[in-house]
């Protein structure tokens, strides 16, 4: 158990529709990270946020959003769904910074239909 | 981008170490290495990270060359649990890309 929690685990929506993604990091982790992982295909960096603020953009689609709350917690909001969205969606934690291990949820799968 | 160039697979013989390398001839002086794994389609697992020294843990070793521009994971001992895809990447604050990754496969 890496202490990162991601919920739902599985998700399954109609193309067209939005959907939200929970993470909960780490006690104490101030680091966020989102990632895309298509069907065998390699981690795609989406965004990371610190202590609220984002910090690096990846590859994140306009139609996606994240943010970070007050309690750490962060979101990813995916809207307007096509089916190529379908993947595992991973978030990360860490303390912060480059000297800092990031511990990864399992992840949330999304099914676009 | 990732800045790193890692084989795309490799096999290892149960019970042998693995030895896995990783090219990262633009890294900076104050990035670090990092390894990962993921073992299916679970999350990745961190294994063990390093500046310029070796660095051992309860799961691997880790060699830097002197002048920072390749590193090496060792699994001293891989089990056919260890088959998974290892990642290696460099960072030093707020971004971490993943590369394509070895696809390491443990054989009996």
């Amino acid at each position: 158990d890496s202490g990162v929690t991601q919920t739902p685990k599985h998700l399954i929506t109609a193309t067209g529709q939005r959907v939200t993604l929970r993470c909960s990091p780490r006690s104490g982790d101030l680091s966020v990270y989102w990632y895309q992982q298509s069907l065998d295909q390699g981690l795609q960096f989406l965004i990371q946020y610190y202590n609220g603020e984002e910090r690096a953009k990846g590859n994140i689609l306009e139609r996606f959003s994240a943010q970070q709350f007050p309690d750490l917690h962060s979101e990813l909001n995916l809207s307007s769904l096509e089916l190529g969205d379908s993947a595992l969606y991973f978030c990360a934690s860490s303390a912060g910074g480059g000297r800092t291990e990031a511990f990864f949820g399992q992840g949330t799968r999304l099914t676009v239909v | 981008d990732a800045k790193t160039t890692q084989p795309p697979s490799m096999d290892c013989a149960e019970g042998r170490a693995a030895n896995l390398p990783c090219n990262h001839s633009t890294i900076s002086g104050n990035e670090y290495v990092y390894w990962y794994r993921q073992i299916h389609s679970q999350g990745p697992q961190y294994i063990i990270h390093g500046l310029k020294n070796n660095e051992t843990n309860e799961m691997a070793s880790l060699i830097i060359t002197e002048d920072r521009k390749s590193s090496t994971l060792i699994l001293p001992h891989a089990t056919l649990r260890d088959t998974a895809v290892y990642y290696c990447i460099v960072r030093v604050n707020n971004d971490m890309r993943f590369g394509a990754g070895t696809r390491l496969t443990v054989k009996p």
